[in-house]
């Protein structure tokens, strides 16, 4: 079935480094590709998205690029803050009606000033 | 405007109990989806709500049932608590094939 599959956590960088989480999918047709950031004690926010093959989708510093050839959407960002420790999932959707979620296990950010 | 809402924040069960989590949709949204979110998991989709029908239903026993209203809220119910039942339980609104918006979330313990 249809799966994502991140790698595990927690990663721990100290203030300014370069991130980068990788995730990859398993879908049966062509998914809609999101990043979700959960804070401590809160919900879910989106990130950011990339709907087709080589989109690449960015907000507040953090970009991922949708590659069919590797079915991956590796989420980076080129200078981590403290206040971006949290937990990021990467998650897929088929269109066309029901939007089921389906989500990664999440990797834990933790940065260090 | 208001986001998405759960109620309540947290709550203590015993096995065997049964639970009403609530939820209000964000303005203009009238598709509700719920999912169970187990400490250290990713959410896993529990079902779906739309025009007051399940239309989606993830891999979760008959335990847990839902309900909209007309005015697109949500309850979702779990019948005879298991310990394994205690997760973070999200509500997340949208319009049909949109993006979904999050609330919260609900804290279920199950003792």
């Amino acid at each position: 079935g249809d799966s994502v599959t991140q790698m595990e956590g927690p990663v721990t960088l100290s203030e300014e480094a370069f991130l980068t989480i990788n995730c990859t999918y398993t879908a049966t047709g062509y998914p809609s590709l999101f990043w979700y950031v959960q804070y401590p004690g809160e919900g879910l926010q989106l990130l950011l998205k990339a709907t087709k093959a080589d989109d690449k989708g960015s907000n507040k510093g953090f970009e991922a690029t949708y590659r069919k050839e590797t079915t991956s959407f590796h989420l980076e960002k080129g200078s981590v803050q403290v206040s971006d420790s949290a937990v990021y999932f990467c998650a897929l959707v088929f269109s066309g009606g029901y939007n089921k979620l389906i989500f990664g296990a999440g990797t834990r950010l933790a940065v260090h000033p | 405007d208001a986001g998405v809402t759960q109620s309540p924040t947290h709550l203590i069960k015993t096995r065997g109990q049964q639970v009403t989590l609530r939820c209000s949709p964000k303005s203009g949204h009238d598709t509700v989806s719920w999912y169970q979110q187990a400490l250290g998991q990713g959410p896993q989709f529990i079902f779906q709500y739309y025009e007051e029908e399940e239309r989606q239903r993830g891999n979760f026993p008959d335990r847990f049932s839902g309900h909209q209203f007309p005015n697109y809220s949500s309850e979702l119910n779990v019948n005879a608590l298991l310990l394994g039942d205690s997760a973070l339980y999200l509500c997340a609104s949208s319009r049909p094939g949109n993006e979904q918006f999050f609330g919260p979330g609900t804290r279920l313990t199950v003792l």
